[in-house]
């Protein structure tokens, strides 16, 4: 089935530890998202890839960057994992085209706890 | 203001009650418009995109209205299995989308 994977679905780092998040997907969707999401809170765009054009959001801090090498994968790397960094990451992705264009298909999550 | 806000509830209703949940938004020019369901500790899933011509999925109806920017989703004969949280979506374009918060759902028996 085609599908949004997520790896690792749980992830412990420590303070100021980098970490990486990894997303793939077999949906052959050219844009690809990644959303935090904290308890009872929305999920919230960090940045997006649109083919390999990246585009991140005006209040995603620095410590926070991604890369696409191809067309399936893409990964979250945080630099320097702080305590409010602990939350769910949520990858999607969508196409840009035919009848549901726009449409977001997610990903379990990872979440992420930070010690 | 938020850009996308939703009464975040909990509405709690008994099966097969009708309950209907509304959200603003503040950018005119948003294009597209869904709303999602979330499950405790799982990801969104699309419950139906929204037109401005209403449409309806079962016993899901979504409604949009631009002049007031405001959408609405029904529904009716509650299932214990309709219980989650509802998220609002909107996109202004270009991809960049914006939650609501959600609003949560019980549906008790």
């Amino acid at each position: 089935d085609a599908m949004v994977i997520q790896n690792p679905r749980y992830q412990v780092t420590q303070f100021g530890k980098p970490v990486t998040l990894s997303c793939s997907q077999t949906l052959n969707h050219n844009v690809m998202y990644w959303y935090q999401q904290k308890s009872s809170q929305a999920p919230k765009l960090l940045f997006h890839y649109y083919d390999k054009d990246f585009n991140n959001e005006a209040d995603t801090p620095d410590n926070f960057q991604s890369r696409r090498p191809n067309t399936s994968f893409c990964f979250l790397d945080i630099r320097s994992p702080g305590l409010g960094d602990a939350a769910m990451y949520l990858c999607a992705t969508s196409s840009d085209s035919g009848g549901l264009k726009e449409t977001q298909y997610f990903g379990p999550g990872t979440r992420l706890l930070v010690l | 203001r938020k850009e996308v806000e939703q009464d975040p509830g909990p509405f709690n209703v008994p099966e097969g009650a009708t309950v209907a949940f509304n959200c603003t938004y503040s950018n005119s020019a948003s294009q597209s418009f869904f709303w999602y369901r979330q499950d405790c500790r799982k990801e969104p899933k699309l419950l139906m995109s929204v037109y401005s011509s209403g449409n309806e999925d079962g016993r899901f109806t979504a409604q949009l209205n631009r002049a007031s920017q405001y959408i609405s989703l029904l529904i009716r004969d509650s299932k214990l299995s309709d219980s989650a949280t509802y998220l609002c979506v909107v996109s202004t374009g270009g991809f960049k989308t914006i939650f609501g918060a959600g609003t949560r759902l019980f549906v008790k028996a």
